[in-house]
């Protein structure tokens, strides 16, 4: 069983939508990640909170909007998404921002659909 | 050129073999090296972390080759359940403070009875 949390596990929506994945952990983790998966790809970074600050934004559109409202949640904020963001997006935590030797823990992974 | 680069795979081995598997990385500088395991349709799950001395997990061992810039993982006597694509992860220490993961493509592993 994964340590970290997400909801829903599937999301189907229209791209007038406005629907939020939430990711909760509590391990006592400092940094929270987003990524994006698809098919046969490996993952890719999207966002990265450290201490609830946003330290990385990999140059995703604004249609997406992270936030962290503590140390144990992560949320990502959807709206106005297009087909091609149908994806698998995976939240992760490690325990110290900054720390290579401090592995990823993932979540289950939100399987998103577009349409 | 990608930080990362993997095998392509796939493999296709019959239980009980030895299979080995490689991953190239471009920044010298890089500090910490991962394989992860991804189940189809699932989350990736550390496997194992690689050190400098190379190190060992039962049938897995991991080997880093800092001169060379390539990290491999040996699994010995397979198991349909070793069935999985691996991922090579390599941290680099571009100046971030969060020591940004490189993800490679993933190398397909399909052990057959």
């Amino acid at each position: 069983d994964t340590e970290v949390t997400q909801t829903p596990k599937h999301l189907v929506m229209g791209m007038t939508n406005k629907k939020s994945l939430k990711c909760e952990q509590h391990m006592g983790h400092r940094a929270m990640y987003w990524y994006k998966q698809k098919a046969k790809k490996p993952p890719e970074l999207m966002f990265v909170y450290s201490y609830e600050k946003l330290s990385i934004n990999e140059s995703v559109p604004s249609r997406f909007s992270p936030e962290c409202p503590n140390s144990s949640l992560l949320n990502l904020h959807l709206h106005a998404l297009q087909p091609e963001d149908s994806a698998l997006y995976l939240c992760a935590s490690s325990q110290v921002p900054g720390d290579g030797n401090s592995p990823l823990h993932f979540g289950n992974g939100t399987r998103l659909t577009v349409t | 050129r990608k930080e990362v680069e993997q095998d392509p795979g796939p493999f296709n081995v019959p239980e009980g073999a030895t299979v080995a598997f490689n991953c190239t990385y471009s920044n010298s500088a890089s500090q910490s090296f991962f394989w992860y395991r991804q189940d189809c349709r699932k989350e990736p799950k550390l496997l194992m972390s690689v050190y400098s001395s190379g190190n060992e997990d039962g049938r897995f061992t991991a080997q880093l080759n800092r001169a060379s810039q390539y990290i491999s993982l040996l699994i010995r006597d397979s198991k349909l359940s070793d069935s999985a694509t691996y991922l090579c992860v390599v941290t680099s220490d571009r100046g971030s403070t969060l020591g940004r993961l490189y993800f490679g493509r993933g190398t397909q592993l399909t052990v057959w009875p």
